[in-house]
């Protein structure tokens, strides 16, 4: 069973354009949700995160939305670039005990010039 | 300050054969986690541990993968007698008690089982 839903599983965007990415989850004990930025060969970085008290964060270019009701969240990235063309995932853990990410299955993302 | 470094980045392991992976956390870091990932496919929790312990191993599959953390040295994620279905890609995470919930990665290691 799949905890964390991520789509779509690939996403081409315009340099300039917006790219948005949603994730789903099903465990209501969670309540820390990263997102990861991962280039071929490289390990995952952090790029953003959020708890379930905020509705949106931004940072940069870089936006989480947070709806705690419909257990959704969602990347946004303003003004895409080409450099921003990764995999993204979606994950999400729960404080306390071995606090393990749970991922979502990712999302290639490719920015065109 | 040297990141989470991991080795080898590439193995290669006939079936039946054995694979060490090493993972040495950042400086000041005591938690260790892996991961696996399959290709097309998110990571997948594989064990927790601190120094000396194993905290979580919910995700290990239950015969032939076995990890440890000893006091010195780095952490060791063995596979025994590789399958082909063994092959992905392994990373290992870290992070200290003070780091709040961020965890670095290593560049992973990828494993291919011929």
């Amino acid at each position: 069973q799949q905890q964390v839903k991520q789509s779509p599983q690939s996403l081409i965007v315009q340099k300039g354009g917006i790219s948005i990415i949603n994730c789903a989850y099903e465990n209501t004990a969670f309540d820390y949700f990263p997102w990861y930025q991962q280039f071929p060969g490289k390990g995952p970085a952090l790029l953003i995160a959020i708890r379930p008290d905020v509705s949106e964060k931004k940072e940069g270019r870089f936006t989480i939305s947070f709806n705690k009701s419909a257990k959704q969240f969602s990347l946004h990235i303003m003004d895409s670039q080409p450099g921003d063309s990764a995999t993204y995932f979606c994950a999400a853990l729960t404080q306390g005990g071995s606090e393990k990410l749970v991922f979502g299955k990712g999302t290639k993302l490719t920015v065109n010039p | 300050n040297a990141g989470v470094m991991q080795n080898p980045r590439h193995l290669v392991r006939r079936r039946g054969q054995e694979a060490r992976l090493r993972c040495s956390p950042m400086k000041g870091h005591s938690h260790v986690y892996w991961y696996r990932q399959l290709p097309e496919e998110g990571l997948k929790f594989m064990v927790y541990l601190q120094k000396e312990n194993i905290i979580d191993e919910s995700g290990m599959p239950k015969e032939r993968f076995s990890a440890e953390f000893p006091k010195e040295g780095p952490s060791i994620l063995r596979i025994q007698q590789v399958v082909r279905g063994d092959s992905a890609a392994y990373f290992c995470a870290s992070r200290n008690e003070l780091g709040g919930l961020r965890a670095f990665f290593g560049q992973g290691t990828r494993l291919t089982v011929v």
